[in-house]
């Protein structure tokens, strides 16, 4: 176990709707990355956060969002949610460096969404 | 921008037998390259990180080889068990400071007894 963890493990909504996902980094880690995987792919980069700072950004639309705070934890806030939202959100801590930089990250067992 | 083959979808072998994983990049220089494991439903987890000057990584029965002139890394597991079926995902530090990682679309290894 990595102890990152990650609520809620399972979320069904309706296009539309607007969804929030909760993540708590490892002890002593502050930086935390957000990926989404569709099914039978890679994880792809959303964004990451190094103290309480964005730090970087994929390719995703404004409508994904987050947040960490200060004890590091993170949420990642989806709006106007579309059926190709549907995934696996994982998160990933680890301890930044310079400007965040990181080599390992350890990741929570992710929140399966699925939008219909 | 950044491409990550892995050599295919599925790879089936015999208990006991060297699994080799395949994972090609393209459009890019990473520093380092790493290689996660993941069962179904949950997150990855990492395994070995080797990086541009290292030719060979060792951990157990796992081996990682990086060969930066052909853009490729090459991951082993000797004398697989069937308790290493999973799907193995390579990732390179992507071109922003490594501040994000681009992945490959995985390997799913079934290791048959």
């Amino acid at each position: 176990e990595t102890g990152v963890t990650q609520s809620p493990t399972h979320l069904i909504k309706t296009r539309g709707q607007q969804v929030t996902l909760r993540c708590s980094s490892q002890s002593g880690h502050n930086t935390v990355s957000w990926y989404q995987q569709a099914l039978g792919q890679g994880p792809q980069f959303i964004f990451q956060y190094y103290r309480e700072e964005e730090n970087g950004r994929g390719n995703f639309p404004p409508r994904f969002s987050g947040l960490q705070f200060p004890n590091y934890s993170s949420e990642l806030n989806v709006n106007a949610l579309e059926l190709d939202d549907s995934a696996l959100y994982l998160c990933a801590s680890s301890s930044g460096g310079e400007r965040g930089h990181t080599d390992t990250q350890y990741f929570g067992p992710g929140t399966r969404l699925t939008v219909l | 921008s950044q491409k990550i083959e892995q050599n295919s979808e599925a790879l089936n072998i015999q208990e006991g037998k060297t699994a080799t994983l395949t994972c090609n990049y393209t459009n890019y220089s990473p520093a380092y390259l790493q290689w996660y494991r993941q069962d179904p439903g949950r997150g990855p987890v990492f395994l070995l990180l080797i990086r541009e000057n290292e030719k060979e990584k060792r951990k157990e029965r796992l081996k990682v080889t990086f060969d930066t002139t052909l853009k490729q890394s090459l991951f082993h597991i000797t004398a697989s068990q069937p308790a290493d079926s999973a799907t193995y995902l390579c990732a390179l530090d992507g071109d922003n400071y490594g501040q994000n990682f681009v992945f490959g679309p995985g390997t799913r290894l079934s290791v048959l007894p």
